[in-house]
């Protein structure tokens, strides 16, 4: 399967404790986003890298959220001290280069996070 | 600035008729239009896209859309409607390919659309 690869699929946690969830883009992408997205809503932007670089950054992306991507290939997304409200499914996405840029997006299948 | 307004947040139509999902924009740009189908606990899926080519766009499963610059809408349809077509659908602006602001990648709030026998 050469397809975007989240992981794990789903996440159950108590409040207060820390998550990592993982992205795995199409292998020639070298663009990578996280969204997050609550039931009835669409995606809900949260940054974008640039092979390694981390170009954006939404101000939904509180203090206790990171993402890295440190060697430009998969990228991690931690919540620290997580509250329920973060409780949401957390898509990644990646895109090829702007040379080869159509616009299009592929989704990961996201990482489903309940908070207790 | 960008936005997009997904005029329905859910339609149901029976099986074997047409589909109708509205979507109306506004950019200051000259924007690039999608649609993207997402089925239950699935990521989302790109049905189709408008990128100042052609003005009325064929996508997959026999979905098109027609861009209407006059009326700032990218509306979905499809003559006959699947089961299989059940599903959350959602319009995005963008600014185009070569755009540097991924933050300008807008998603509508969604449609779902339902089946009936």
């Amino acid at each position: 399967d050469t397809g975007v690869s989240q992981n794990p699929r789903h996440k159950i946690t108590k409040r207060g404790q820390n998550v990592t969830f993982r992205c795995d883009p199409i292998s020639e992408h070298n663009r990578l986003y996280w969204y997050r997205q609550t039931l009835g809503q669409g995606p809900e932007f949260l940054t974008y890298f640039q092979n390694e670089a981390q170009l954006e950054k939404s101000r939904l992306l509180s203090d206790r959220f990171s993402a890295e991507r440190p060697k430009g290939s998969f990228s991690t997304l931690e919540i620290q001290r997580t509250e329920q409200g973060d409780s949401a499914m957390y898509l990644c996405a990646s895109s090829l280069p702007r040379d080869r840029n159509t616009g299009e997006l592929f989704f990961g299948e996201g990482s489903r996070l309940t908070v207790l | 600035a960008q936005s997009v307004t997904q005029l329905d947040s859910h339609v149901s139509v029976s099986e074997g008729t047409p589909v109708l999902l509205r979507c109306n924009y506004s950019s200051s740009y000259s924007p690039s239009l999608f649609w993207y189908v997402q089925h239950p606990n699935k990521g989302l899926q790109l049905l189709l896209k408008y990128t100042s080519a052609a003005t009325l766009v064929k996508g997959i499963n026999g979905f098109e859309a027609e861009f209407k610059k006059s009326e700032t809408s990218f509306h979905l349809t499809k003559p006959s409607a699947h089961m299989s077509d059940a599903a959350e659908y959602f319009c995005v602006v963008s600014p185009g390919a070569g755009y540097s602001s991924a933050s300008k990648i807008i998603f509508g709030s969604g449609t779902r659309l339902s089946i009936r026998p």
